[in-house]
């Protein structure tokens, strides 16, 4: 199993700004991935972060509103950029283990958009 | 990303009916199946999983079968208890790029 760190837990913030949330894993993962979870509804991949080099973005997820950075095996940012009250939603840090291997949940980051 | 049908979106049961809640998808391709349950407020928890190389796994109250030739799967829970009460959700692995797909959660409500 991994144990994923995510913070800020929660934030209120004004519209127009930008937060990053952290994602810290206390082991060396392959892969790691970034998921929205709108109030009531499912997870939807924002993009898989990968280590070195840009980050996969999934279909109606772009780099400049969601820039993601991923230094090392173990760590991850995502950035929402310039958020608007669309953007109130729990942002979840995920990982992992390869092919056919458990998917662990970080406990996600609450994010409110006035 | 890939297309994952669950079905139904809320679901209530007596405590000790059984329930059960079906996924389809359209990748054949795909063959790792998971299903988590996420309490309200948490985060989703891996409650059991099926590849697909076998057609049915169970563990105590809990089953899921797979049809891959139909491009199906299903979550079985006998013998409900109340604190089975959560959201479900059927979740897929792309077998390129290995990224997770989740169903649209089934709210499920144990009656006691």
């Amino acid at each position: 199993s991994a144990v994923i760190s995510q913070k800020p837990s929660r934030d209120i913030c004004q519209r127009g700004t930008s937060l990053t949330i952290q994602c810290q894993v206390d082991s060396q993962v392959t892969m790691m991935f970034w998921y929205r979870q709108q109030p009531g509804q499912s997870l939807t991949l924002i993009a898989t972060a990968n280590q070195g080099s840009e980050a996969t973005y999934e279909s109606g997820f772009v780099i400049d509103k969601f820039p993601i950075s991923r230094p090392n095996l173990t760590f991850s940012t995502l950035t929402v950029s310039n958020m608007s009250p669309e953007d109130s939603s729990i942002y979840l840090c995920s990982v992992g283990q390869g092919a056919g291997g458990e998917l662990f949940f970080g406990e996600g980051s609450r994010l409110t958009v006035l | 990303g890939e297309n994952v049908e669950q079905h139904p979106s809320t679901l209530s049961v007596q405590e000790g009916d059984s329930a059960v809640i079906k996924c389809t998808y359209s990748d054949s391709a795909s063959n790792y199946f998971p299903w988590y349950k996420q309490e309200l407020g948490k985060r989703p928890q891996l409650i059991i999983d099926i590849r697909s190389n076998v057609g049915e796994k169970k563990d105590q109250r809990i089953a899921v079968t797979l049809n891959k030739t139909a491009k199906h799967f299903s979550l079985h829970i006998t013998e409900t208890q109340p604190e089975d009460s959560a959201v479900y959700f059927c979740a897929l692995q792309k077998a390129s790029g290995n990224q997770f797909y989740f169903g649209t959660g089934t709210s499920l409500t144990v009656i006691p």
